[in-house]
């Protein structure tokens, strides 16, 4: 299955700044998602995405975050106002091409520090 | 309450030798199970997955999972441990499309020579 591609693959920016992250997934998938995996913790769901639309959050994902696909190919995630907190490796992830199932295939992540 | 659990955080096995990490896992719908593998500034690599049928299966790189539904576990096995294999193993157990993958803390393998 062809990866997931994450840019920037690292983003350092102050508090209170917005930050958009940016996954490039193969076209013709239905599902993507968003995790996040805070240094030393779990992989955390944050956000699926389908048709569009949003499919499931986790509550983690407040008003803060916004997702959207706005050329059909990109996939993003915009943190508005980061906080310390958000500070993370954010991962896009894709689901597969054969199944309709929750198997995810993730991209090399983004990691956020927020200073 | 829906979750993962990985009993051991850490483990060390000398190379060529068996391994087995554990996991345990609560949830409400029929569960599909998936182990992840992780290198350090890596993303998550899928190993294998569980959906239905044979309790047995067989991913990349020499591993299988056993699924137990009396136990709820799905523990991940490989009978001849390389360096390689080093990383972080996350199990992970999720259902229908779009539906969010529940995580567990993670393994962390060391490989002696």
């Amino acid at each position: 299955e062809p990866e997931v591609t994450q840019t920037p693959s690292h983003q350092v920016t102050q508090m209170g700044q917005e930050v958009i992250l940016r996954c490039v997934p193969i076209s013709n998938h239905l599902y993507f998602y968003w995790y996040r995996q805070i240094l030393g913790q779990k992989v955390e769901f944050l956000v699926s995405f389908y048709n569009n639309e949003i499919s499931e959050k986790s509550e983690i994902f407040d008003d803060q975050f916004s997702v959207e696909r706005p050329d059909g190919s990109n996939f993003t995630l915009k943190i508005r106002s980061t906080k310390l907190e958000d500070s993370a490796m954010y991962f896009c992830a894709r689901d597969s091409s054969d199944t309709l199932n929750t198997e995810a295939f993730f991209g090399q992540g983004t990691r956020l520090t927020v200073v | 309450a829906q979750s993962v659990t990985q009993p051991d955080i850490h483990i060390t096995v000398s190379e060529g030798a068996s391994l087995e990490l554990r996991c345990n896992y609560s949830y409400g719908a029929t569960p599909y199970l998936f182990w992840y593998v992780q290198s350090p500034g890596q993303g998550l690599q899928l190993l294998l997955k569980y959906f239905s049928g044979d309790t047995l299966v067989q991913g990349i790189k020499g591993f299988e999972a056993e699924f137990k539904r009396s136990q709820s576990s799905f523990n991940l096995r490989k009978p001849s441990v390389h360096w390689s294999d080093a990383a972080e193993y996350f199990c992970a157990v999720g259902n229908q499309a779009g539906t969010a993958l529940i995580f567990g803390k993670g393994t962390t393998l060391s490989v002696s020579s």
